[in-house]
């Protein structure tokens, strides 16, 4: 069993949907989750990061922490054909843990205008 | 935020031979490892990159084949030695701080193997 799943998708909304993105993980140990952003041919860029569990937005995005189910997500509301790309979702342990990101697989959005 | 470079973006090599690809960081970092993204896969972790030190590598990925140096704070590079077609990836270096900020990635090496 990988230590995070996500579904790779690809994921097709009009514009205007509310997307909903989602990983699960398996260790118990991640205390700070991540979502980047990747368009074709760039490298990730971070969009949101969340400490521990809880909810935390910036505009149009909302990042969902629930350690309890070891699930995370990430809300897109009012979505733009311009949030078209892969959302990658990444976790890591406490603070002394050397920074090492665990990857989920990614999730390939389109948003159709 | 750090704003990361790397060279070459893309090259097509022949197999046996070797490519060193650079990392820049525009300000001093911590931490600075290195990625691999295969088609249709996530990130994988190949190695810690560490000042003035050997680096630390993950399981499945050795010295001999991915050599790493990092000689100060800013920048770093990893050679992909005596390349096959399996070595057919994205490279991406990445940095960070050591405590719990995110990590920021460069634009990516493509490299194919023929």
């Amino acid at each position: 069993q990988k230590e995070v799943e996500q579904d790779p998708g690809p994921l097709s909304v009009p514009e205007g949907a509310i997307v909903s993105l989602n990983c699960t993980y398996s260790n118990s140990a991640f205390q700070y989750f991540m979502w980047y952003r990747q368009y074709s041919r760039k490298g990730p860029e971070l969009l949101m990061y969340t400490y521990s569990s809880g909810n935390k937005e910036d505009g149009r995005f909302t990042a969902q922490v629930d350690k309890s189910s070891k699930y995370i997500s990430l809300f897109i509301r009012d979505s733009q054909p311009s949030d078209s790309a892969t959302y990658l979702c990444a976790m890591k342990s406490g603070r002394n843990q050397g920074g090492k990101l665990i990857f989920g697989q990614g999730t390939e959005l389109s948003v159709k205008p | 935020s750090a704003v990361i470079s790397q060279k070459p973006s893309r090259d097509i090599c022949q197999r046996g031979t070797s490519l060193t690809i650079q990392c820049q960081v525009d300000s001093q970092v911590t931490m600075m490892f290195w990625y691999r993204q295969q088609p249709g896969q996530s990130l994988t972790l190949i190695a810690t990159a560490n000042q003035g030190s050997e680096a630390t590598y993950e399981s499945g990925f050795v010295i001999d084949k991915f050599p790493i140096s990092r000689p100060n704070l800013t920048f770093s590079t990893l050679t992909v030695s005596n390349m096959s077609p399996e070595d057919s990836s994205i490279y991406l270096c990445s940095g960070g701080g050591a405590g719990p900020t995110a990590q920021y990635f460069g634009p990516g090496t493509r490299l194919l193997v023929l």
